[in-house]
């Protein structure tokens, strides 16, 4: 149990166009997702937390207009990567908690090249 | 912000060797959780410690919450090749965010 789907696995795409990755709880409701992005060789950066039916909260220094999120059912969030450039290019990983579950789990990741 | 000084940074070990790595913090966490990553995909949860001085394994792995909460330190006994990975440590202080530490890259040589 506790699995977390994310779609695609990888992605490519021009420069200046948008990018939907999507993130499914399978077997749990999550009201709460968490959006991460991870650079080569380095941890895992929080980007923002989604919540179910209400705006997404970012961490400073994320644009929430680069990076929309939207949380509109308990089993999917979304993060849309829009005008990408190559510097958004990276490896993005959402993670839910299920209720009475104190361990995060956590998507198999995007990894998005743009080019 | 809350920062975790993971260590050390990279290992190069012999199969078969134990290996021990650790989180520091200057904050208290309440839980403790120990994560290993492999390339190209998300972190799986190998334990997790909700308690100070808890002392839990799982198979070769063995993780323990410190006394003070502020550190913990993952340890795996008789390394295998297919321990070959990324682990990393995070914590929790009473929001939902979690914290990571900075990673250990282990490398095991046949």
């Amino acid at each position: 149990g506790a699995v977390v789907s994310q779609h695609p696995s990888w992605v490519i795409c021009k420069s200046g166009t948008s990018v939907k990755i999507e993130c499914r709880s399978l077997d749990f409701q999550a009201t709460t997702m968490f959006w991460y992005r991870q650079f080569p060789k380095q941890s895992l950066m929080l980007m923002a937390t989604s919540n179910e039916g209400s705006k997404a909260t970012y961490e400073q220094g994320v644009e929430k207009d680069k990076f929309l999120i939207n949380h509109a059912s308990l089993t999917l969030s979304t993060l849309t990567v829009t005008s990408a450039h190559p510097e958004d290019s990276s490896f993005y990983i959402c993670s839910a908690r299920p209720h009475g579950y104190y361990g995060y789990t956590f998507g198999s990741g995007t990894r998005l090249t743009v080019v | 912000g809350q920062q975790l000084n993971q260590s050390p940074q990279s290992m190069f070990i012999q199969e078969g060797e134990d290996v021990s790595m650790n989180c520091t913090s200057s904050s208290i966490f309440n839980t403790w959780l120990w994560y290993k990553q492999e390339p190209g995909e998300g972190p799986v949860l190998l334990i997790a410690l909700y308690k100070a001085g808890e002392l839990t394994s799982n198979g070769r792995l063995t993780a323990q919450f410190g006394i003070t909460r502020k550190d913990s330190f993952l340890n795996i006994s008789a390394s295998i090749p297919s321990d070959v990975g990324i682990y990393f440590c995070a914590g929790l202080a009473g929001a939902q965010k979690l914290v990571f530490g900075q990673g250990t890259r282990l490398t095991i040589n046949p």
